[in-house]
């Protein structure tokens, strides 16, 4: 099974920031890495998909990179909206997903 | 658009057994591969089971091996949950899942 581990587990940054997220394969997984966003008592909305494809009504302010083993969620200029925990999830291996254990963002 | 509505959560005892069902609609429902994810109160996502676009072929976590079925009736667009044997530490948010799109969630409690 691939695991993913995911850093930092929570961050506070202030308004205006650029915040990264990482998140690291145990084995190489292409480009078949998606990023969701969750705010509590609502389901995972995916943010990013494919490493770094911003489904149509995602702002711009959210950017993902990375290829491999190693991917990068930034989020440019924080605002207060995006509170939430932020999820990778890997599905190179279709038989069984795998996600990290999430990133809390908070705002200073 | 894309819809998944789950359905059959509550409060069980331990031991007891539980069936979620989840309805598909907006996509060719037997054409694709769905999944379960879970997720218990305050922690993560994890992965629960996946089914192939036929219902023939099945996978799952070990956590809930022997005690879970996935299954799926692609006449009625519905994908389903049998968990049996449960325990406490099964309480979670049951999510149905296909590709990036996901349920609401179906709570299932295991109290006594």
């Amino acid at each position: 099974d691939v695991q993913m581990t995911q850093s930092p587990s929570s961050l506070s940054a202030s308004i205006g920031d650029t915040v990264t997220i990482t998140c690291q394969a145990s084995q190489d997984i292409s480009k078949f890495l998606n990023w969701y966003q969750q705010k509590p008592g609502r389901p995972p909305k995916v943010l990013i998909s494919d490493v770094s494809n911003l489904p149509t009504g995602v702002p711009s302010r959210f950017s993902g990179s990375g290829s491999g083993t190693d991917f990068t969620l930034t989020i440019f200029n924080l605002q207060p909206e995006d509170v939430a925990t932020y999820y990778c999830q890997q599905y190179d291996d279709l038989l069984a997903l795998s996600f990290g254990g999430g990133t809390k963002v908070e705002i200073k | 658009e894309v819809q998944l509505v789950e359905s059959g959560g509550g409060l069980i005892q331990p031991g007891g057994s539980l069936r979620l069902s989840c309805a598909a609609s907006g996509f060719i429902f037997n054409m694709h591969w769905m999944h379960w994810v879970r997720q218990a109160p305050g922690k993560g996502l994890v992965w629960v089971a996946r089914i192939d676009s036929l219902g023939r072929e099945t996978t799952y976590a070990d956590s809930v091996k022997g005690r879970f079925t996935i299954s799926r009736d692609n006449a009625r667009n519905t994908l389903f949950l049998q968990m049996n044997s449960l325990k406490d530490e099964d309480t979670a948010v049951y999510y149905c899942v296909k590709g990036v799109h996901w349920g609401q969630g179906a709570l299932v409690t295991v109290s006594s």
